[in-house]
């Protein structure tokens, strides 16, 4: 079956220290991959997306995500945390041929300690 | 260019009872999906409408339907509430060609059922 797998619940990290947020899933085929950010009591908004080409996507708010194939992974990353970016982290597949059917994972909830 | 927007925000209802939520589509997205998201969970793919007319829908039961207006907003229509139908309910919208996978979404529709 199609899923999405966030292993991490929650993370904490220092204002101004490195992020990484881990997204795996399992499909048979590459899928479109996003990552969506949802803020408290507010919708998700998209800050990136994969759809072919280059591995490495840039995206909005200083954050980018890695594809790799191997790994049937598609990892997010940002080089320095603001406070701003505490919230709710989604990763997604869109699996090819079925409509706009969003698979999401459970989400990574990020809390920045000043 | 209005985003996507849901009314009502907040709604309180009774198990057993029926309950209609409401979405306004992006400017010129002619595709809408629905999603809950349950706490602490990450938003499952309830259906989605094009062009009036569902065409792809997630394992939830008949008595979750929709509707699509020519104006493409939409409506979710949930039947015989039961509690475990508490959630976030997500509209989102996205564009009518080209590299248009990306979803947009709405700041969704909090349902308490008690």
């Amino acid at each position: 079956a199609q899923s999405v797998t966030q292993p991490d619940i929650h993370i904490t990290v220092s204002e101004g220290a490195s992020l990484e947020l881990r997204c795996n899933y399992s499909y048979g085929a590459t899928p479109y991959l996003f990552w969506y950010v949802q803020s408290p009591g507010q919708g998700l908004q998209l800050l990136l997306k994969y759809f072919s080409g280059d591995t490495l996507v840039q995206g909005i708010k200083g954050f980018e995500a890695e594809f790799k194939r191997s790994q049937s992974s598609f990892n997010l990353r940002k080089p320095s945390v603001h406070w701003s970016d505490a919230a709710e982290y989604f990763c997604a597949v869109h699996p090819l041929n079925q409509g706009g059917k969003l698979i999401f994972g459970q989400g990574t909830e990020l809390s920045v300690k000043p | 260019e209005t985003g996507v927007t849901q009314s009502p925000t907040h709604l309180i209802k009774t198990r057993g009872q029926q309950v209609t939520l409401r979405c306004s589509s992006q400017s010129g997205h002619n595709t809408v999906s629905w999603y809950q998201q349950a706490l602490g969970q990450g938003p499952q793919f309830i259906f989605q409408y094009y062009r009036e007319e569902e065409n792809g829908r997630g394992n939830f039961p008949p008595r979750f339907s929709g509707l699509q207006f020519p104006n493409y907003s939409s409506e979710l229509n949930v039947n015989a509430l039961e509690l475990d139908d508490s959630a976030l309910y997500l509209c989102a919208s996205r564009g009518p060609s080209g590299s248009s996978y990306e979803q947009y979404f709405g700041p969704g529709t909090r349902l308490t059922v008690t």
